[in-house]
């Protein structure tokens, strides 16, 4: 199975800075990693799809890298509602779908 | 647009059985799969399986084979996910989310998540 570890679980960041989420997959999966935002009490939402690819509504501030084992996150500027938790996710050829562990990003 | 309204909370007791519904509107309810995702308390997401609503074809994550069961009904757009044997560590917040796919894989749309509680 392949297993997708982000870091840092955690961060403190405040408004206007840029913010980095790694994802780390165990075994190359191409290009094939989406991120999603939840905020407490909420269902996830999703920001990127395919690495790199905004999804439709999503403010042009998220934006998602990489390829084979190794992507990155970008908030290019932190805003208030941008708080939350976010996670990675992997949907192999054997239609098994496997989510990194999360960063909580919090209010410096 | 794109709506899934899911059931309400419940409360059970080790053992027992639950079933959680899903009800989708806005789209073609058997042109996109449907999966089921649920969040412990204080954790992360973790993926249960998902279904076909045209085929009822099924996929699960190997944690769950032979205690979660994924139905639909196709005359009321409805997908139902029933999960046995209940622990306490069963207790979490369960979603049910499409699946979007062409040349890529993405769980665009969400429920608004249902809170089972196991306790005796």
């Amino acid at each position: 199975d392949i297993q997708l570890t982000q870091s840092p679980s955690s961060l403190s960041a405040s408004v206007g800075d840029r913010v980095t989420i790694t994802c780390q997959a165990s075994e190359d999966i191409t290009n094939y990693l989406n991120w999603y935002l939840q905020k407490p009490g909420k269902a996830p939402k999703l920001l990127i799809y395919d690495a790199s690819n905004l999804e439709a509504g999503v403010p042009s501030r998220f934006s998602g890298s990489g390829s084979e084992t190794d992507f990155t996150f970008t908030i290019s500027s932190l805003q208030p509602e941008d708080f939350a938790t976010y996670y990675c996710q992997h949907y192999d050829n054997l239609f098994q779908v496997t989510f990194g562990g999360g960063t909580k990003v919090e209010i410096k | 647009q794109v709506q899934l309204v899911q059931s309400g909370a419940e409360v059970k007791k080790p053992g027992a059985s639950v079933k959680v519904s899903c009800k989708a509107s806005g789209y073609s309810f058997t042109a996109y799969y449907l999966h089921w995702v649920r969040q412990a308390p204080g954790q992360g997401l973790e993926w249960m399986g998902r279904i076909n609503p045209n085929s009822g074809a099924t996929n699960y994550a190997q944690k769950f084979q032979g205690r979660v069961t994924l139905t639909r009904d196709t005359s009321i757009s409805t997908a139902y996910m029933e999960l046995s044997g209940l622990r306490s560590d069963d207790t979490a917040v369960y979603y049910c989310a499409r699946e979007f796919s062409l040349a890529y894989i993405k769980l665009d749309s969400w429920g608004q998540g249902t809170l089972v509680t196991v306790s005796s």
